[in-house]
C-alpha cells in the first residue's frame, strides 16, 4: 500500500519548457488535490478533482492545466514554465466519507 | 476571505519544555480544522481535525483544542522526534473541496 506517490521528485527546467508532474494513489480515492508550496507561505491549492472525469480550479490555477486520467491517477501539467512556477508542488487524495487529506512527497521544480 | 495565520513562525524548545503553537482563522462557516505535521522533504502527514467549539483531539504528546476562532496544538514534554513544522488548515462549509493552510510553526526540540 503506497498511499500517494509523485513523479518525479526533482525536476529542472528552463522558461517556456514543459512538463507534467504525475501522482497516483492506491486508496480508492475519489478527490485528487494539487498544491504549491512557497517558502514563508501556506499550501496553495492550484486544482482539484472532486471526482473522476471532473476538475476545477483553485487559488492559484493561472499556468497549470489537470488531467484525471482515471480515479487512481491526476496530472499537473505545465504548458510553458516561468521562474515564478519554482516551487514544490505536493499531490493529495481524500476519500468520500472523509475530510482528511493524504499527501504525496512532493515534486521540487526549479525554473530557470 | 478565508485566512489562516499562525504563530509563532518559529520555536525552539529545551526537551521537556512544554508549549502551544497557535493558529487563527477567519472563515465564514468552519466546516473542519486540520493539523499536519511535515517533516523536511517531505509531505505533510494527517494528525487531528477538529469540527466544534470545545472540541479537543489528543494524540501522544500532542494535544488539539479549537475555539471559533482559533486552535491551539499543545506540546507536553517534548522530544527531539517532534521537531517538525507543524502545519494548520480550515475547510469552509460553502467551499467543501479547498482547504486554506497556514504557513505553518517551524518547531525545534533541541536535547
Amino acid at each position: 500500500n503506497a498511499g500517494v506517490t509523485q513523479t518525479p521528485k526533482f525536476q529542472v527546467l528552463k522558461t517556456g519548457q514543459s512538463m507534467t508532474l504525475q501522482c497516483a494513489q492506491d486508496m480508492n480515492h475519489n478527490s485528487m488535490y494539487w498544491y504549491r508550496q512557497d517558502p514563508g507561505m501556506g499550501l496553495r491549492l492550484i486544482y482539484y478533482s472532486a471526482s473522476e472525469g471532473t476538475t476545477d480550479k483553485g487559488e492559484v490555477p493561472n499556468g497549470y492545466n489537470v488531467s484525471r486520467l482515471n480515479k487512481r491517477e491526476f496530472s499537473l501539467r505545465l504548458e510553458s514554465a516561468a521562474p515564478s512556477q519554482t516551487s514544490v508542488y505536493f499531490c493529495a487524495s481524500r476519500g468520500q466519507n472523509t475530510d482528511t487529506q493524504y499527501f504525496g512527497p512532493g515534486t521540487r521544480l526549479t525554473v530557470l | 476571505e478565508d485566512q489562516v495565520t499562525q504563530s509563532p513562525e518559529a520555536l525552539r524548545l529545551q526537551e521537556g519544555e512544554s508549549s502551544s503553537l497557535n493558529c487563527s482563522y477567519t472563515v465564514s462557516g468552519l466546516r473542519g480544522l486540520f493539523w499536519y505535521r511535515q517533516d523536511p522533504g517531505k509531505g505533510p502527514e494527517f494528525l487531528f481535525t477538529l469540527y466544534s467549539a470545545g472540541e479537543e483531539k489528543e494524540k501522544e504528546r500532542l494535544k488539539a483544542t479549537l475555539t471559533k476562532k482559533e486552535s491551539f496544538l499543545h506540546i507536553t514534554a517534548p522530544k527531539p522526534e517532534d521537531s517538525a513544522t507543524y502545519l494548520c488548515a480550515v475547510q469552509a462549509r460553502n467551499y467543501g473541496q479547498n482547504f486554506v493552510f497556514g504557513p505553518g510553526t517551524r518547531l525545534s526540540v533541541l536535547p
